[in-house]
């Protein structure tokens, strides 16, 4: 089982309209992340919330941690191609080893 | 300022060959990361390793798979007698030293070794 569930899987909409993609647990977590990965490259660090409520803006990304820090929504206002990639979160897990959701990958058509 | 380096960025491999992907931190990093990604997967963490040692390797197969940091050089990840089910990228990240016990520092990843075991 995993730790992170990511849904959707897969998200594919048109430019302009707006999105929200979850990342789930039953696990309770001091802090969750939100990465980014283009295709063939690797996953940069969109945020870190670590208070449960936060809502974080990173111009039209949202990103917000559940109250009860098990959970965790990225919404994208009017998306755009360049918006195109695959959405990962992931938690620490003992020191520093990062467990990662299976990813939700975006595609934003022109 | 350049972040961290993988190289090749993409190798070929048939059934049996040892795959060797090497890694170099950001400068100023100590601590080193392997994780593997699976098409269609999240990334899976590997190995944790600072300079001449590894912190855990939870994450490694326990057969056909090691890793180093050496005093001087980049990281190596090492596969022998790779078979079809090690095809993946694998990405490697750094972080400096650990500002306390109980702190996590940010991972900067590479731009991962696309592995093809034909």
């Amino acid at each position: 089982t995993q730790l992170l569930e990511q849904s959707p899987q897969f998200l594919s909409i048109q430019e302009g309209e707006n999105l929200t993609v979850y990342c789930n647990s039953s696990s309770v977590f001091s802090s969750l992340q939100w990465y980014r990965q283009e295709p063939g490259e690797g996953p940069v660090l969109l945020v870190t919330v670590v208070t449960g409520g936060e809502v974080k803006k990173l111009k039209r990304l949202t990103f917000q941690f559940g109250d009860a820090r098990k959970d965790s929504s990225l919404h994208i206002t009017a998306a755009q191609p360049g918006d195109t990639g695959l959405y990962l979160c992931a938690v620490y897990q003992g020191a520093q080893k990062l467990v990662f959701g299976q990813g939700t990958r975006l595609t934003i058509n022109p | 300022n350049a972040g961290v380096m993988q190289n090749p960025r993409h190798l070929v491999r048939r059934r049996g060959q040892e795959a060797r992907l090497r890694c170099s931190p950001m400068k100023g990093h100590s601590h080193v990361y392997w994780y593997r990604q699976l098409p269609e997967e999240g990334l899976k963490f590997m190995v944790y390793l600072q300079k001449e040692n590894i912190i855990d390797e939870s994450g490694m197969p326990k057969e056909r798979f090691s890793a180093e940091f050496p005093k001087e050089g980049p990281s190596i990840l090492r596969i022998q007698q790779v078979v079809r089910g090690d095809s993946a990228a694998y990405f490697c990240a750094s972080s400096p030293r650990l500002a306390g016990v109980g702190y996590q520092e940010t991972q900067y990843f590479g731009p991962g070794t696309r592995l093809l075991v034909l």
